[in-house]
C-alpha cells in the first residue's frame, strides 16, 4: 500500500514550458487535491475532485489545468509556466464516507520555473 | 471570508522546555479541526484531529490539543519536546464538514538540543 505518490520529484522549467504533475493514489479514495506551498502562506488548494470525471478551482487555479480521467489519478498541468509559479506541488486525497476529513498526502513535487 | 490563523511564525525552543503553538478560526458554524507536521524534506502528516466529544485530543508523539470553542481555537501543546520535533506546524480546518481544508501559514518549531 502505496497510499499517495506523486512524479516527479523535482522539476525545472523555462518560462513558457508545460508540464504535467501526476499524483497517484492506491486508497481508492473519492476525493482528490493539488495544494502549493509557498514560505509563509501554508497550503493553497489550487484544483480539486470529487470523484471520477468531475474537477472544480479551488483558490488559486489561475495558471493550471487538471484531469481526473481515472479514479487513482489526478493529474496536473502547467500550460505556460511562469516563475509564480515556482512552488512546492502537494497532492492529497480523502475517502468518501464519513466525515472524518482526514487527506492523505504525497511527498510533493518541487517546481522551479526560471 | 474564513480564514485560519498561526500567530507564531517561528519558534525556537529547548529540549525538555513546554510547547504551546496558537491556532485560530473566524467560522461561526461546525468546524474539524487539525494539526498536520511537515518534517524538513518529508510530506505532510497527521498529528491529531478533533470531531466532536472531548475537547481535548491526544496525538501521536505525546502532543495534544485543545478545542475551545467560545475562542474559535485550537492550540498545540507537547509538554516536553525533542530535538526530532523540529518541524513545521499546521493548523487546518474543514468547516461544515466540507471536504476542502483552509490552512494556516504555518510555524516552523526549532528545538536546540
Amino acid at each position: 500500500n502505496a497510499g499517495v505518490t506523486q512524479t516527479p520529484k523535482f522539476r525545472v522549467l523555462k518560462t513558457g514550458q508545460s508540464m504535467t504533475l501526476l499524483c497517484a493514489q492506491d486508497m481508492n479514495h473519492e476525493y482528490m487535491y493539488w495544494y502549493r506551498q509557498d514560505p509563509g502562506m501554508g497550503l493553497r488548494l489550487i484544483h480539486y475532485s470529487v470523484g471520477e470525471g468531475t474537477t472544480a478551482k479551488g483558490e488559486v487555479p489561475d495558471g493550471y489545468n487538471v484531469s481526473r480521467l481515472k479514479k487513482q489519478n489526478f493529474l496536473l498541468g502547467l500550460e505556460s509556466a511562469a516563475p509564480s509559479q515556482t512552488s512546492v506541488y502537494f497532492c492529497a486525497s480523502k475517502r468518501l464516507a464519513g466525515t472524518y476529513n482526514e487527506q492523505f498526502f504525497g511527498p510533493g513535487t518541487r517546481l522551479t520555473v526560471l | 471570508a474564513q480564514s485560519v490563523s498561526q500567530h507564531n511564525h517561528h519558534v525556537i525552543l529547548s529540549e525538555a522546555a513546554s510547547l504551546e503553538l496558537g491556532c485560530n478560526y473566524s467560522y461561526g458554524g461546525t468546524v474539524n479541526l487539525f494539526w498536520y507536521v511537515q518534517y524538513p524534506g518529508q510530506h505532510l502528516q497527521l498529528l491529531l484531529k478533533y470531531f466532536s466529544g472531548d475537547p481535548l485530543v491526544k496525538g501521536i508523539k505525546g502532543f495534544e490539543a485543545e478545542f475551545i470553542k467560545s475562542k474559535f481555537s485550537f492550540n498545540l501543546r507537547k509538554p516536553s519536546v525533542q530535538w526530532s520535533d523540529t518541524a513545521e506546524y499546521f493548523c487546518a480546518v474543514s468547516m461544515d464538514s466540507s471536504y476542502k481544508l483552509i490552512f494556516g501559514s504555518g510555524t516552523r518549531l526549532l528545538v536546540r538540543p
